[in-house]
């Protein structure tokens, strides 16, 4: 496999514009999980699914955020509008339950807002 | 709510030396304990992985130990080398909050030749 792969690597947009960001979980994988890194904050979970289900996105930091999964090889994170304090390194991860449940994550998208 | 603290924040040491990096968490109910290394614009890449009922794991120069009672996990790198510098980072999970994983702020380490 792969691994997880993420796109775009690299985003930069203007303030008030949308911004996608996409995720291709590791395949047989059930969980997969949208983390966001800062180098205030450090590494925050923001939302995650099971089995294409959204679980908690208890740390989803305003309604501007948004995550799907239509099907368990993909899934987005929406921000719209798009502001400059949105600027990180977003991260998906993905993991299996089972004894282990290791997680294995993407190499991230570096978002910048302008 | 769980903590996860790594102290120090950077550490350099000498190339040979060996490096014993710390991560503590305040609820000792966790599921697994997690090992991360991240390079300057990378990703995480997964280096140990510890069961809850394990006590250490070994892969190469590498072994970690946990010891859930006192929340506490050690990462222990052997002979350190120049290309072992990175800032490592611990997570632990909790499976009945769906295995998701709350991480310690991360140790950088600059090993120097």
């Amino acid at each position: 496999d792969a691994g997880v792969i993420q796109s775009p690597r690299h985003e930069v947009t203007e303030m008030g514009q949308e911004v996608t960001l996409r995720c291709k979980p590791i395949s047989g994988h059930d969980y997969l999980f949208w983390y966001r890194q800062t180098m205030m904050r450090g590494l925050e979970l923001l939302i995650y699914f099971n089995n294409n289900v959204p679980i908690d996105d208890s740390g989803m930091p305003e309604d501007r955020f948004s995550a799907k999964m239509p099907n368990a090889s993909f899934s987005t994170l929406k921000i719209q509008p798009s502001e400059p304090r949105d600027s990180a390194v977003y991260f998906c991860a993905s993991s299996f339950q089972g004894k282990r449940t290791e997680a294995f994550f993407g190499q991230g998208t570096r978002l910048t807002v302008v | 709510k769980q903590e996860v603290t790594q102290i120090p924040a950077a550490l350099s040491v000498p190339e040979g030396e060996n490096l014993v990096l710390n991560c503590s968490f305040t609820d000792s109910a966790i599921y697994n304990l997690q090992w991360f290394r991240q390079d300057p614009g990378k990703g995480l890449t997964s280096l140990l992985l510890i069961q809850s009922s394990q006590r250490e794991q070994t892969s190469g120069r590498l072994n970690a130990s946990l010891d859930k009672s006192s929340g506490r996990s050690t990462l222990y790198i052997a002979a350190s080398q120049p290309g072992d510098s990175a800032t490592y980072l611990c997570a632990v999970s909790v499976k009945a909050a769906g295995n998701k994983l709350t991480f310690g702020g991360g140790t950088r380490v600059l090993v120097k030749p």
